[in-house]
């Protein structure tokens, strides 16, 4: 599985929009990106998914180069409430849809 | 929550002793999992299923071991807790089948080993 590597922390104001930014050079030709939010004392939850190019709904954009190498979460206008911890993830194909999860990047949002 | 439920959601053990956490679906999805997660630390998977009886380990198995009787049920037993053992635990299910990464978490369970 490709290692992936995001920043630690990241601070914002409300209303602004918040991209983070998660890198993963070896990632194989069928390995998918996914986002996960997790908030203090409870599971992670799904944000979005890709494989190529740009993937939008109702929470996130995902926008992924063509060499795939990155990736970009983008959060448009965050509120205090999407202060969490955000994790990207490199997932292959098979292998019960494994997730490894790294450290992630604790957002904070403030007034 | 797509209908997960774990149990208990807290609980205090001794070293040495055999404990059983399970996780309970409603939906008969095929795929299930547990993970640990440590202050400071993503979520590691201990152990998966993909059906009933079908079982696989995941990056940190040793010390644990888990059981699917039915498709409803996955239950994951420290057969002798010691205190590194002392995480928060969480059960996980996959909606989607192969292709798809969307997985839904329950609410996790607290496990202290004193």
């Amino acid at each position: 599985l490709a290692k992936t590597t995001q920043p630690i922390s990241m601070d914002s104001y409300e209303g602004q929009e918040v991209n983070i930014t998660c890198s993963h050079n070896n990632i194989a030709t069928n390995d998918y990106i996914t986002w996960y939010q997790q908030f203090p004392s409870q599971g992670p939850r799904f944000i979005i998914q890709g494989y190529k190019t740009k993937v939008t709904n109702e929470v996130a954009s995902l926008f992924i180069p063509a060499d795939r190498k990155s990736s970009t979460l983008s959060l448009p206008r965050v509120s205090l409430s999407d202060t969490a911890v955000y994790y990207c993830l490199v997932v292959g194909t098979g292998g019960g849809n494994k997730l490894t999860f790294g450290t992630g990047t604790q957002l904070k949002v403030e007034l | 929550d797509a209908g997960i439920t774990q149990s208990p959601r807290h609980k205090v053990t001794e070293t040495g002793t055999p404990v059983t956490l399970r996780c309970h679906q409603t939906e008969n999805h095929r795929y299930m999992y547990w993970y640990r997660q440590d202050p400071g630390h993503g979520l590691r998977l201990i152990h998966y299923s993909y059906g009933v009886k079908d079982t696989d380990k995941g990056e940190v198995s040793d010390g644990y071991s888990v059981s699917r009787s039915k498709t409803e049920d996955f239950l994951l037993t420290l057969e002798s807790a010691t205190s590194s053992q002392t995480s928060v635990y969480f059960c996980a299910i996959s909606t989607n089948g192969a292709g798809s990464y969307e997985q839904y978490f329950g609410p996790g369970t607290r496990l202290t080993v004193t």
